[in-house]
């Protein structure tokens, strides 16, 4: 089974703190995704990687930085908090040159205060 | 900007009843579309995707495309309370790296 793991599931962070949001999958996949989620807005896309050191803007890239140093780690910076950045942080990965299939991981909900 | 749309709900049917989620895209141009389930505090799994007009059945499931109205469906069948969850449309729009929009979601309510 494709495993895609978050470095937390709940984080609670001050307003200018600098936050680092991990993903790591398993299964070789070259893409990788980070989204945010909200109460009626849905899944929005931040970045994506489709290789290593690879990274393109999603739709809301805002405020959000990445890293991709290595194929299973694809890393979400949020460099200075604001609290509408309050959310939840969805990292996702896909095989190949296809976005078709995406396996989530378990999501992190963070608080900004 | 790229749209995909779906009735927020939520959408109440009867145990053993058909569960009928619709989901309308904006881009003439799409390639692939796809219905993920996500339960409550979970994250989305893929369910079901199809790719030519039609029907698609995977047991109780059926996804249905319309290109030309740019309409996508997707029919539970023999609804349980465990099917209780937000169903997601994603929908590719081909264009350069193929880039899939979701809908924000309709919450499906199976009652025993």
């Amino acid at each position: 089974d494709v495993k895609v793991t978050q470095s937390s599931r709940y984080l609670v962070k001050r307003t200018g703190e600098k936050v680092f949001l991990e993903c790591v999958q398993d299964m070789d996949h070259e893409n990788m995704f980070w989204y945010r989620q909200d109460p009626g807005l849905g899944l929005r896309l931040i970045y994506f990687s489709y290789d290593v050191k690879m990274k393109e803007k999603g739709d809301i890239p805002e405020g959000y930085s990445v890293s991709r140093e290595k194929k299973e780690r694809f890393s979400l910076i949020l460099e200075s908090a604001s609290t509408n950045q309050t959310s939840m942080y969805l990292c996702a990965s896909s095989p190949g040159t296809s976005w078709e299939t995406q396996y989530f991981g378990p999501g992190t909900r963070l608080l900004v205060l | 900007q790229k749209e995909v749309e779906q009735n927020s709900g939520p959408l109440s049917v009867p145990e053993g009843a058909i569960a009928s989620l619709n989901c309308t895209y904006s881009d003439r141009g799409s390639q692939s579309f796809f219905w993920y389930r996500q339960y409550s505090g979970k994250s989305p799994e893929l369910i079901m995707s199809i790719y030519s007009n039609g029907d698609k059945e995977d047991g109780r499931f059926t996804a249905q495309l319309n290109k030309a109205s740019q309409y996508v469906s997707l029919l539970i069948r023999d609804s349980q309370p465990s099917d209780s969850a937000t169903y997601l449309c994603a929908v590719n729009f081909f264009g350069g790296y193929q880039k899939v929009t979701f809908g924000t979601g309709t919450k499906l309510q199976v009652i025993p």
